[in-house]
């Protein structure tokens, strides 16, 4: 069992360019989540999902997008990069109170 | 507004010595409370947890204690090793919430020899 897999490790982007961070878990769970991290700071629920096809905004939603086609893929997608979006995300997966996580994707916009 | 708050950004603890993390939250309604261990680089790893309905559940040298009259929850590791030095996050979740965790900001743990 992988876990939870996230990519890429590091990124670096120019402020107005796109991507999509990559997560991947393999223990079948239904529920799913990403978040970010900045210094100092406790994590912070951007999107989740409770089930494939079904998606819910969480805390911190604006400038991100995702989507869940299957059970063990929930990609996270920025459109326009900002500075404001240079953080650690981590991506996570649960089947009850227990999240499972990714070991995070270092995201810079300069 | 923070619901899951702890106060200690860092902690140093003599090697051997009892390490006492602290997290205090608002919200009655919190069902249940996880403690998650963080290195640096690498994603939070669950520790230990405990249900609304208890006061204290342990787990080899770590110890959660739950005050619900005073908002107030503690991880205990007895004795503290080098290997406990991380950042340990606090977190709580609601009832029916569909598993959505409120996070602390977490406390630097740092073990000295």
């Amino acid at each position: 069992n992988a876990g939870v897999t996230q990519t890429p490790k590091f990124r670096i982007l120019k402020i107005g360019q796109s991507m999509t961070l990559q997560c991947t878990q393999d223990m079948n769970h239904n529920y799913m989540y990403w978040y970010r991290q900045d210094p100092g700071m406790g994590l912070k629920l951007i999107y989740y999902s409770v089930g494939a096809g079904i998606t819910d905004k969480g805390e911190v939603p604006n400038g991100y997008n995702v989507s869940r086609s299957t059970t063990e893929d929930f990609p996270l997608r920025l459109e326009l990069a900002a500075p404001s979006q240079t953080s650690v995300y981590f991506c996570a997966s649960s089947f009850h109170n227990e999240q499972f996580f990714g070991p995070g994707t270092r995201l810079t916009v300069l | 507004d923070q619901q899951v708050k702890q106060n200690s950004p860092s902690l140093s603890v003599q090697e051997g010595r009892i390490s006492i993390l602290n997290c205090d939250y608002t919200n009655s309604m919190f069902d249940y409370f996880l403690w998650y261990k963080k290195y640096p680089a690498e994603g939070p790893t669950f520790l230990i947890s405990i249900s609304s309905i208890k006061d204290k559940n342990e787990d080899g040298r770590f110890t959660v204690f739950l005050n619900k009259s005073a908002k107030h929850l503690s991880l205990h590791i007895v004795p503290s090793q080098p290997g406990d030095s991380a950042v340990y996050f606090c977190a709580a979740l609601p009832l029916d919430s569909n598993y959505q965790l409120i996070w602390g900001a977490g406390t630097k743990l740092i073990i000295k020899p």
